[in-house]
C-alpha cells in the first residue's frame, strides 16, 4: 500500500462553520505534511509532524489547527476559514522528515463561502 | 530570481514526440525531485536524485550537479502523459522543498 487517502475530496463550508481534513498512510511513514496550493501556484508547506509531533509550523493563523493522532493519520481542523483560504489542500508523508521521498494525496479542494 | 527555474512553461506536443523539461537552480542542494500533477489535483512524487540518472518505464530523469541543472525526458509521449510536471530541491536535512513554477505538458492524440 503506497496511498496517501485525503478525506473529503471537495468541501465547501461558510466562514461560521467548523470542519476537519483528514489524511491517512499505511506505509508506516514517520512525518506527514499539510501542503496548501492556490490555482497555478506551487503547493505551500503549513506544517510537518514527525513521530506525531509538531516539527515545523510555517506561521500558519490558528483558524488552521493540525492534529496528529496516531503515526497513520493526520487532520487538519478548520474554524472561521477566510474566502481567501479556498485552495487544494494536501497532505504527504515520507518515511522520516529530511532526504527521502514524500508521497502525496490527491487534495481536499476547499472552498469557503 | 527564484530559486529553481523550469523551461519551458508551457510545451505542447503530438503523440509519439520526446519530450525534455529542464530545471536549474542557484542554490546548494541535497537532492532534486520531479513530480507530476494531474488536472485533478493529486502529486506524484516520478524520481528523488542526487547524482547521475534514474529510468522508469517512458521517463527519465538526470541530474548535473556541477551546472545545477537537471532534464526530465518522456520517450515516445502518450496524451495521458498531460499534466504539469515540477521540479523541485531539497536543502540540508528538512523536507522543506522549494518548487518551481511548473511545466504544463499536453500532448495531442
Amino acid at each position: 500500500d503506497t496511498e496517501v487517502t485525503q478525506t473529503p475530496k471537495h468541501l465547501v463550508m461558510g466562514m461560521t462553520n467548523k470542519k476537519s481534513l483528514k489524511c491517512e498512510q499505511h506505509m508506516g511513514h514517520r512525518a506527514m505534511y499539510w501542503y496548501k496550493q492556490k490555482a497555478k501556484k506551487p503547493p505551500e508547506l503549513m506544517f510537518v509532524y514527525s513521530y506525531e509531533k509538531l516539527s515545523i509550523n510555517e506561521s500558519v493563523p490558528s483558524r488552521f489547527s493540525p492534529e496528529c493522532p496516531n503515526s497513520s493519520l493526520l487532520n487538519l481542523h478548520l474554524h472561521a476559514l477566510q474566502p481567501e483560504d479556498s485552495a487544494l489542500y494536501l497532505c504527504a508523508s515520507s518515511q522520516e522528515e529530511g532526504l527521502t521521498e514524500a508521497f502525496f494525496g490527491q487534495g481536499t479542494r476547499l472552498t469557503v463561502v | 530570481k527564484n530559486e529553481v527555474e523550469q523551461s519551458p512553461q508551457n510545451l505542447t506536443a503530438q503523440e509519439g514526440e520526446f519530450i525534455t523539461i529542464n530545471c536549474s537552480y542557484s542554490v546548494g542542494i541535497s537532492a532534486l525531485h520531479w513530480l507530476q500533477q494531474h488536472p485533478g489535483g493529486g502529486i506524484v512524487s516520478l524520481f528523488m536524485l542526487s547524482s547521475g540518472k534514474k529510468k522508469h518505464g517512458r521517463l527519465i530523469a538526470t541530474i548535473n550537479i556541477q551546472e545545477k541543472h537537471s532534464s526530465l525526458h518522456i520517450t515516445a509521449s502518450h496524451p495521458r502523459d498531460s499534466a504539469v510536471y515540477i521540479c523541485a530541491v531539497t536543502r540540508g536535512s528538512n523536507y522543506q522543498l522549494i518548487w518551481g513554477a511548473g511545466t504544463k505538458l499536453i500532448i495531442k492524440p
